[in-house]
């Protein structure tokens, strides 16, 4: 079975920019999580999606957002991009909402913003 | 808010070694997950060991295993044996039963080296 996967692994832009990130969850995975990871602030969480809506979101500008399609697979955006953003986006899949089940993660796409 | 701290930043351990790896964390909630999860040097994130608050039952996975004491609201991680492959960045991870929030909120990370 494949994992979760994450395009593009690596991505550079420039401050003002926006970006797309994807995720493909796990084959029969329905929830997916995004964190955001970097050296100073560590991982925190940025939202998760089930079945299309967003059940959660952490506490990050509304230069962050995201969805979902039917497929399950998800997009993060980020608009207006600042060089604090440069980071390890992180997705997760979940077989349900349910909290009882483990995330498995992607390996990330490193985002540097110059 | 939960919160989930790793105060050792780094540790060594020798080959076939046992380490033990601390976390504690802070929650007003008596029902929960608590993780241990390994970020290999590749970035993939894998999980480690997994404990139910409500299991009085230390979790153990092979090489693996936890000392949960939830009165001191305290979460380490033991690895005998260590091997090479053990050398990666540890994240202790908390996540609440309450609502339907399914977020993990992560400790600070811990590197783990391993000296042949």
């Amino acid at each position: 079975k494949a994992g979760v996967t994450q395009t593009p692994r690596y991505l550079i832009k420039t401050r003002g920019q926006q970006v797309t990130l994807s995720c493909s969850p796990i084959s029969g995975h329905r929830s997916v999580s995004w964190y955001q990871q970097t050296p100073g602030q560590g991982l925190q969480f940025l939202f998760e999606y089930f079945s299309e809506t967003q059940r959660n979101k952490g506490n990050f500008p509304g230069r962050f957002s995201g969805r979902q399609f039917s497929n399950s697979r998800s997009e993060m955006n980020v608009s207006t991009l600042e060089l604090g953003d440069s980071a390890l986006y992180l997705c997760a899949s979940s077989r349900s909402a349910e909290l009882s089940y483990e995330q498995y993660f992607g390996p990330g796409t490193r985002l540097t913003v110059t | 808010a939960q919160t989930v701290t790793q105060s050792q930043p780094e540790m060594s351990v020798q080959e076939a070694e046992t380490v033990t790896l601390s976390c504690t964390y802070d929650t007003s909630e008596s029902d929960y997950y608590l993780f241990w999860y390994k970020q290999p040097p590749s970035r993939q994130m894998i999980l480690v060991i997994r404990q139910e608050a409500y299991k009085q039952q230390n979790a153990t996975e092979n090489r693996f295993s936890v000392n949960f004491q939830k009165a001191a609201k305290s979460f380490s991680l033991k690895i005998s044996d260590s091997q090479l492959g053990d050398a990666a960045m540890y994240f202790c991870a908390y996540r609440s039963l309450t609502g339907a929030n399914s977020k993990l909120t992560f400790g600070k990370g811990i590197t783990l080296s391993v000296r042949p």
